[in-house]
């Protein structure tokens, strides 16, 4: 089955500072979400980007499908950012069953 | 507005008994989803349902059981309980688009199920 990779597994920042957030997948795909899990738990959709660029606030994703890749940029972190941001991705050949990566976890300090 | 709510947030039961988690959406999706978060954060999906038709089933035990009332509603259903059940569950939904690929999935705040 298609592989999801997410790096790095950890990242510690200082407020303020920006980040990249890597997700490579192994195999063509229909779709691509990035997630944010808080660290209170709640999953929170952040982009849905099978390909392209998009951008919410200090947030921004791309999406290269033909290279099998997508990043996530952060701005000017704040300590909300904290938690576990999520790649998932929908192969072609899938009926409805996304694949999660194992998530990158974001530490920022003030 | 919840867009999609699960009741219980938390769960705590003993190895042996038949739990419920209720799941659901307000925001008139297709396809409904079940999924089950580890202790190591790893997410997998257990379940959908489209149209209330089971179009997916992971490899997990028979134990669990998806129940969809109707089309707003994905209730998992758990019998004899054992201790590696012990995750968050989480509930998605997701509007279907003509190609069956799947536009964004939005889920529930997850149900804390701890098994003793």
């Amino acid at each position: 089955g298609i592989q999801v990779e997410q790096s790095p597994p950890d990242l510690i920042l200082q407020e303020g500072a920006n980040s990249t957030l890597r997700c490579n997948f192994s195999d063509s795909v229909n779709n691509l979400q990035w997630f944010h899990q808080n660290p209170w738990g709640q999953l929170i959709n952040l982009f849905y980007i099978p390909s392209g660029t998009k951008q919410n606030g200090r947030l921004s994703a791309t999406t290269v499908a033909t290279e099998r890749y997508s990043l996530l940029y952060i701005s000017s972190s704040q300590t909300t950012d904290s938690g576990v941001y999520f790649c998932a991705v929908l192969p072609l050949d899938s009926n409805n069953d996304m694949r999660f990566g194992a998530g990158t976890r974001l530490t920022v300090k003030p | 507005d919840t867009a999609v709510s699960q009741t219980p947030k938390y769960l705590v039961t003993q190895m042996g008994n038949d739990k419920s988690i209720k799941c659901e959406q307000n925001l008139g999706h297709d396809t409904m989803y079940w999924y089950k978060q580890d202790s190591k954060k790893f997410l997998k999906i257990m379940f959908s349902y489209n149209n209330k038709e089971l179009i997916i089933n992971e490899t997990v035990p028979n134990r669990f059981s998806p129940k969809s009332p109707d089309k707003a509603h994905l209730n998992l259903h758990i019998n004899s309980l054992e201790l590696g059940d012990s995750a968050v569950y989480f509930c998605a939904s997701s509007q279907a688009n003509f190609r069956d690929s799947l536009l964004p999935q939005y889920f529930g705040p997850g149900t804390r199920l701890t098994v003793t």
